[in-house]
């Protein structure tokens, strides 16, 4: 079974549109995080959430709303699309109980390849 | 600024060589060094992850080797297949006041292994 799945793998929608970007990790992990992959395929981190709370929210539109209902899910809403949010994002997970173990393995989704015309 | 950069950009081989992948880092404070290997269409694998304190790991024909001092890291696949042919991204982690890691990714290598 897939330990991490984000759905839908894509999304294609005209500038304007809200959406939604879930994800769920059955391996019992307590922190799960977003990244955001460009067309040059640098990976950049989104936001990090530990047992439901936010940990890290990098420098990122507040059209993007993460929402996590339970441990084992975090969705991710984007608000009123621009062209610029093309591209790959990706859902991962780690065990990190505190939130600081320091070699901490994170385990990433398939990503969901977001496409705004 | 926290910056991670890996060289070459792309690097093809024939199967069954050897390579090796280079990264260079600017974070601090250093907390750890990963090596995720990323296929097309897939989210990324770990393959090794390094404290200040460790030199060298191996996973599999993957070893990857650590000089904090100078702040490089070099990834060393031996005997490449076919299989190996992805995206190898330098990971590096800075340790947050109040504990808790921020990651740093770099741009990637593209390997591509042919016959």
């Amino acid at each position: 079974d897939t330990a991490v799945s984000q759905t839908p793998k894509y999304l294609v929608t005209q500038m304007g549109n809200d959406k939604s970007i879930k994800c769920e990790q059955n391996l019992g992990h307590d922190t799960m995080y977003w990244y955001k992959q460009d067309s040059k395929k640098f990976l950049k981190i989104m936001f990090s959430y530990n047992n439901k709370e936010l940990i890290i929210n990098e420098t990122v539109p507040n059209r993007f709303s993460p929402k996590s209902p339970d441990k084992a899910h975090l969705n991710l809403h984007i608000n009123s699309l621009e062209l610029g949010d093309s591209a790959v994002y990706f859902c991962a997970s780690s065990q990190d109980r505190s939130g600081r173990t320091i070699t901490d393995t994170q385990y990433f989704g398939p990503g969901t390849r977001l496409t705004v015309l | 600024k926290n910056q991670v950069e890996q060289s070459p950009q792309s690097l093809i081989i024939l199967e069954g060589k050897n390579c090796t992948l280079q990264c260079n880092y600017t974070v601090s404070p250093f907390s750890n060094l990963r090596w995720y290997k990323q296929d097309t269409g897939r989210g990324p694998v770990s393959l090794t992850i390094m404290t200040f304190s460790e030199n060298t790991k191996s996973n599999g024909r993957y070893t990857a080797t650590l000089d904090a001092d100078t702040k490089q890291s070099s990834l060393h696949i031996t005997a490449s297949q076919l299989s190996d042919s992805a995206s190898y991204i330098c990971v590096v982690s800075a340790r947050l006041t109040g504990g808790g890691n921020k990651l740093t990714f770099g741009t990637g290598t593209q390997l591509k292994v042919e016959l």
